[in-house]
C-alpha cells in the first residue's frame, strides 16, 4: 500500500538556521513526490516536486528537497530559516503505476515553528 | 489568472440537513480532485473527476457523499443528510494532466451543529 510518514508533529528552528522536514515513502512504483506549504486557515500552496531527473530539487520561497531512492525518502531543506517560513508542511506521492489515478497521498503534517 | 475558487468558505448546517460544496477549477484544468482534512490531521483523498466523469471514488464513504463535474459550471461535493462527523475542511484541488501538480482552492470549512 502507498504510503507516506513525517516522522515530526513538529521542528523548531531559529531564524537564520538551517531547517529539514524529514518525509519517508513507501510505494510500489517510482514515485511523484511533492511538497505542499498550509498556513493557517488557508488552503496547500505547491512548492515543489520531483518527478524524475536530478535528485535535488529546486522550489519555491528557497526550499529544496533531495530525492533518496535507497532511503525512500524526500526530505525538505532550506539553508536559513525565515520567521514567515513558519507553517504546516505536508509531503505528498503519487505511485503512477499503482492505479491511484492520480491523486495524492499526504503525510499527517509537520509544524515548523522559527522563532527570531 | 484566478486559482482554484471553492465556495463557501465557511458553512453552518445542523444535523440531517445537506451541504453543497463547489468548486471552480483554473483556467485550463480539466481534472478535480476532492480532499477532507480532520483537525490535526494530513489531507485524505475523496474523489477524482474529470469534465462529465468520475475516474476515481475510492476515497468517497459509501453512503450519503456524492461528487459531480457537469460540462458547464463548478464541480459540487454533496453531502446528505449530514453528522457531526462531516465536520471538516474540505479542500478542492485541480490539475492540467493526471501527473501534474495540484493546485488547491482555499477550502471549504463545514461545521455541522
Amino acid at each position: 500500500a502507498q504510503s507516506v510518514a513525517q516522522p515530526e508533529d513538529q521542528v523548531n528552528v531559529a531564524e537564520g538556521n538551517p531547517l529539514t522536514v524529514k518525509c519517508t515513502y513507501s510505494v510500489s512504483g517510482n514515485p511523484y513526490l511533492f511538497w505542499y506549504v498550509q498556513y493557517p486557515n488557508r488552503g496547500l500552496q505547491f512548492l515543489l516536486k520531483y518527478i524524475t531527473g536530478d535528485n535535488l530539487v529546486k522550489g519555491s520561497y528557497g526550499f529544496e528537497a533531495e530525492f533518496n531512492k535507497s532511503q525512500t525518502s524526500f526530505h525538505l531543506k532550506k539553508p536559513s530559516a525565515l520567521v514567515s517560513d513558519s507553517a504546516l508542511y505536508f509531503c505528498a506521492v503519487r505511485d503512477p503505476s499503482g492505479g491511484s489515478q492520480g491523486n495524492l497521498i499526504f503525510g499527517k503534517g509537520t509544524k515548523l515553528s522559527v522563532k527570531p | 489568472n484566478a486559482g482554484v475558487m471553492q465556495n463557501p468558505r465557511h458553512l453552518v448546517r445542523r444535523r440531517g440537513q445537506e451541504a453543497r460544496l463547489r468548486c471552480s477549477p483554473m483556467k485550463g484544468h480539466s481534472h478535480v480532485y476532492w480532499y477532507r482534512q480532520l483537525p490535526e490531521e494530513g489531507l485524505k483523498f475523496m474523489v477524482y473527476l474529470q469534465k462529465e466523469n468520475i475516474i476515481d471514488e475510492s476515497g468517497m464513504p459509501k453512503e450519503r457523499f456524492s461528487a459531480e463535474f457537469p460540462k458547464e459550471g463548478p464541480s459540487i461535493l454533496r453531502i446528505q443528510q449530514v453528522v457531526r462527523g462531516d465536520s471538516a475542511a474540505y479542500f478542492c484541488a485541480s490539475s492540467g494532466t493526471r501527473t501534474d501538480e495540484q493546485y488547491f482552492g482555499p477550502g471549504t470549512r463545514l461545521t455541522v451543529t
